[in-house]
């Protein structure tokens, strides 16, 4: 069974704050996805990354693929309140048909 | 282009009941995944179907759940004789077919009391 591990579950900081959340498997993925959801609403894609090593950058988001394409990390920079939400990655597992694995998610909290 | 749709946003059943959780997948999408978020859980996948087709339901309950995507009009996840467990947040996804990323509706909250 394919597990995606994130952390951390929750994070509270300050607005400038720099912050990362991680992903991790011991699995393969051929692509990662970093998702945003608000209270109430559906996941909102933000990126994919496909290419193991990959980073690409959304403003203040910068995401990274591992070169083994088994974890991947999301940085932001400066965080300010509207960064505030549940930040999720899945993996798409190879032959999987498609189907995501979701990690835990992370509870992002940032304070004016 | 109008996003992936999802209808009842809210839905409440009594035990024992029938809950029909409907899906309608952006314009040009011909897949749909469900997925179910619980409480205090991550999201998981469900099932995955292409146009009158289920392609993998290997995340579906074995008994009271099922899951259709017809011809013409919007796919269906049917819940029978739904019971508490079963309250919960369904989301469905779609995409092309072509491009591997999955664009969800907002999903449907079903109560179960």
């Amino acid at each position: 069974t394919q597990l995606l591990e994130q952390s951390p579950q929750f994070l509270s900081i300050q607005e400038g704050e720099n912050l990362t959340v991680y992903c991790n498997s011991s699995s393969v993925f051929s692509s990662l996805q970093w998702y945003r959801q608000e209270p109430g609403e559906g996941p909102v894609l933000l990126v994919t990354v496909v290419t193991g090593g990959e980073v690409k950058k959304l403003k203040r988001l910068t995401f990274q693929f591992g070169d083994a394409r088994k974890d991947s990390s999301l940085h932001i920079t400066a965080a300010q309140p509207g960064d505030t939400g549940l930040y999720l990655c899945a993996g798409d597992g190879y032959n999987q048909g498609g189907k995501l694995i979701f990690g835990q998610g992370t509870e992002l909290s940032v304070k004016p | 282009n109008a996003g992936v749709m999802q209808n009842p946003r809210h839905l409440v059943r009594r035990r024992g009941q029938e809950a029909r959780l409907r899906c309608s997948p952006m314009k040009g999408h011909s897949h749909v995944y469900w997925y179910r978020q619980l409480p205090e859980e991550g999201l998981k996948f469900m099932v995955y179907l292409q146009k009158e087709n289920i392609i993998d339901e290997s995340g579906m309950p074995k008994e009271r759940f099922s899951a259709e995507f017809p011809k013409e009009g919007p796919s269906i996840l049917r819940i029978q004789q739904v019971v508490r467990g079963d309250s919960a947040a369904y989301f469905c996804a779609s995409l092309t077919g072509v491009s591997y990323e999955q664009y969800f509706g907002p999903g449907t909250r079903l109560t179960v009391t």
